[in-house]
């Protein structure tokens, strides 16, 4: 079965340093949502492609957060420099263009120290 | 401003009863509306949805009820089994009927299912 790919599941770094996320959607799926859930609370989007293009990112803090998708398919989400509040699980969702409904991975869990 | 409340942190059923679960939300534009269920350490899995133009939708032991009026819904889980156990997060969108643009979450319910 086809799933969402995430890398890496769980990072651990000091706070300053610079750490990037990795997604590989579902084979197809067009639509690509990077999500952030602090302990104890829902996802929040941070982002959103269509392809390669950004559909949304108003609620990426683009001061130290960047998000990519240049060529349309595998991700990436960076953080530079990371920040003790930036501790949570990093979740990639890719969207089935016939149903609408999404996939999640299994997340990037980022601790910082 | 966190439009979709899920007020009850945790929930604990015996198994084979009637597990319900709630959702409230402010955003009067939402019209589509899923529940999401996650085990930990994976990513949350697509468990039911509903339209607003419906009030009610089935499928197997699982029953989502809207009450647009009162910008509440809910799940219900019957009979309720040990591997139900896990977090159950009502999620809502505006603007299509597949409810596929952007997600708002609510915090969470986490379901413990008793033997």
């Amino acid at each position: 079965e086809a799933e969402v790919a995430q890398s890496p599941r769980y990072k651990i770094t000091e706070k300053s340093q610079a750490v990037a996320f990795w997604c590989d959607p579902i084979s197809g799926h067009a639509t690509l949502y990077w999500y952030r859930q602090i302990l104890g609370q829902g996802p929040e989007l941070l982002v959103q492609f269509q392809d390669e293009s950004v559909v949304d990112d108003s609620q990426l803090p683009k001061d130290r957060f960047s998000a990519e998708r240049l060529k349309g398919v595998d991700s990436t989400l960076k953080i530079q420099p990371a920040e003790l509040g930036d501790s949570a699980m990093y979740l990639c969702a890719s969207r089935q263009t016939n149903t609408g409904e999404l996939f999640f991975g299994e997340g990037s869990r980022l601790t910082v120290l | 401003d966190q439009q979709v409340k899920q007020n009850s942190p945790s929930l604990s059923v015996q198994e084979g009863r009637i597990s319900i679960l709630n959702c409230d939300y402010t955003n009067s534009m939402f019209d589509y509306f899923l529940w999401y269920k996650k085990y930990p350490a994976e990513g949350p899995t697509f468990l039911i949805s509903i339209s607003s133009i419906k009030d009610k939708n089935e499928d197997g032991r699982f029953t989502v009820f809207l009450n647009k009026s009162a910008k509440h819904l809910s799940l219900h889980i019957v009979p309720s089994q040990p591997g139900d156990s896990a977090v159950y997060f009502c999620a809502a969108s505006d603007g299509t009927n597949f409810g596929n643009e952007k997600l708002t979450f609510g915090t969470g319910t986490r379901l413990t299912i008793i033997p």
